[in-house]
């Protein structure tokens, strides 16, 4: 099946800094991908489509320019959280779809976030 | 709008125990259904699916028929083992967009 990949597994930084993630899709071209981020012990929720060559679709309640989103190829979508607080602290997960029509998506490993 | 609602965990059983999780869904159209399974500190894996109505996805001992008459997809497996303690995603899919709306997970805890 389709691989998606993303880096790092796991970062810890300085409060106030800002963080990069990366998702990529190995083994086929994704022009859109998704971000979500999980609290302990409860589901994804769904922070924002990322569309390639154009600007990324936000959830309601996510602020955009703390959740800065650039998906400047078919593989590779970025996430960077801007000025990180300690309440940004998650679990960060991207998924894409491989362009079938059954909706399957694939999940990348997931990105744990802590923030000092 | 499309939901999902998945019974609450945790549900914690012993070795080869059987095991069923509650999913059911409301949707417009006609979706494709999914249980995705989270080992502890990972993402998520497809475990099984189902993308019309009657189909039944297994895998892994695991199965879930599409019930459109009872709008659900219940997660059953005969015998769970140790290995099988995970958080459980129903999900349900649009056709279009590979958009995917999730349930609230159902943690299951197996015991020796």
């Amino acid at each position: 099946g389709a691989v998606v990949s993303q880096h790092p597994s796991r970062v810890i930084c300085k409060s106030g800094t800002s963080v990069k993630i990366e998702c990529r899709s190995l083994d086929f071209q994704a022009t859109t991908m998704f971000w979500y981020r999980q609290f302990p012990k409860k589901s994804l929720m769904l922070m924002a489509t990322s569309n390639e060559g154009s600007k990324a679709t936000y959830e309601q309640g996510v602020e955009k320019d703390k959740f800065l989103i650039n998906h400047a190829s078919l593989t590779l979508s970025t996430l960077t959280v801007t000025s990180a607080h300690p309440e940004d602290s998650s679990f960060y997960i991207c998924s894409a779809g491989d362009g079938s029509n059954t909706g399957e998506l694939f999940f990348g490993e997931g990105s744990r976030l802590t923030v000092l | 709008g499309n939901s999902v609602t998945q019974m609450e965990g945790p549900v914690t059983l012993s070795e080869e125990a059987f095991l069923t999780i509650n999913c059911t869904y409301t949707a417009t159209g006609y979706p494709s259904l999914f249980w995705y399974v989270q080992y502890p500190g990972e993402g998520l894996q497809l475990l099984l699916k189902a993308t019309k109505a009657d189909d039944k996805g297994s895998n892994k001992g695991f199965e879930a028929t599409y019930r459109k008459e009872t709008t659900s997809f219940h997660l059953e497996k005969g015998s769970v083992q140790v290995s099988d303690s995970a958080v459980y995603f129903c999900a349900l899919g649009a056709r279009a967009g590979n958009m995917l709306t999730f349930g609230g997970g159902t943690r299951l805890m197996v015991k020796p």
